[in-house]
């Protein structure tokens, strides 16, 4: 069965710091991966999307994924952390055939001052 | 501007009543999708649909119902049968489904339910 985990419930680095978000799929074929980001108390907005190609893509806000095949992850990152970026992270991937998606529980960032 | 509309933001549900969620969408996307997030938990799917008057069960369906009498529309309604309905209910469109499972879905900012 197609699932998504995210290893890190919550994670905590300082402003200035680089980030990474971990994402490990279950998907037999070439998946769809998203990255989405929540703020408190609104809906997810799209960070960035792979379907094919280049395996290192570009998102908004600063932020990049790369996708590995051989380990099965689409990792988030960015180099430098801004304060706003303080939010809760959802990584996944797309049911084959239908365009469900499938979420891991999602990893909460907090940034230090 | 385009986008998804969710209303109210915040709702109450008294023990024994149904209440409706709306959602309405004017990015002429034809599927739509209601999902219920729980701390921890990721995002659930209740019902999803793919075409107007057409709509299928997600993984946790029961005790909710909907309907997709027009494309812009999915108002979906927690009946007194979901027991726990408190949480936090977003909507979602897509451009479609099979064959366009590579597009991302848009969300709009939700509905928080909670019990009286």
């Amino acid at each position: 069965a197609q699932s998504v985990t995210q290893p890190d419930i919550h994670i905590t680095v300082s402003e200035g710091a680089s980030l990474e978000l971990r994402c490990n799929y279950s998907y037999g074929a070439t998946p769809y991966l998203f990255w989405y980001v929540q703020s408190p108390g609104q809906g997810l907005q799209l960070l960035l999307k792979y379907f094919s190609g280049d395996t290192l893509v570009q998102g908004i806000k600063g932020f990049e994924a790369e996708f590995k095949r051989s380990q099965s992850s689409f990792n988030l990152r960015k180099p430098s952390v801004h304060w706003s970026d303080a939010a809760e992270y959802f990584c996944a991937v797309a049911r084959s055939n239908t365009g469900k998606l499938i979420f891991g529980q999602g990893t909460t960032l907090q940034v230090k001052p | 501007d385009g986008g998804i509309t969710q209303s109210p933001k915040y709702l109450f549900r008294k023990e024994g009543q149904n209440v409706t969620l709306s959602c309405e969408q004017n990015l002429n996307h034809d599927a739509m999708y209601w999902y219920r997030q729980d701390p921890g938990q990721g995002l659930r799917l209740i019902y999803y649909s793919q075409i107007v008057n057409d709509f299928q069960k997600g993984d946790i369906a029961e005790g909710y119902s909907v309907s997709r009498e027009k494309k812009e529309s999915f108002p979906l309604t927690v009946t007194s049968a979901q027991k726990n309905p408190t949480a936090f209910y977003l909507c979602a469109s897509s451009i479609g489904t099979a064959t366009y499972s590579n597009q991302p879905q848009h969300f709009g900012d939700g509905t928080r339910l909670s019990i009286l």
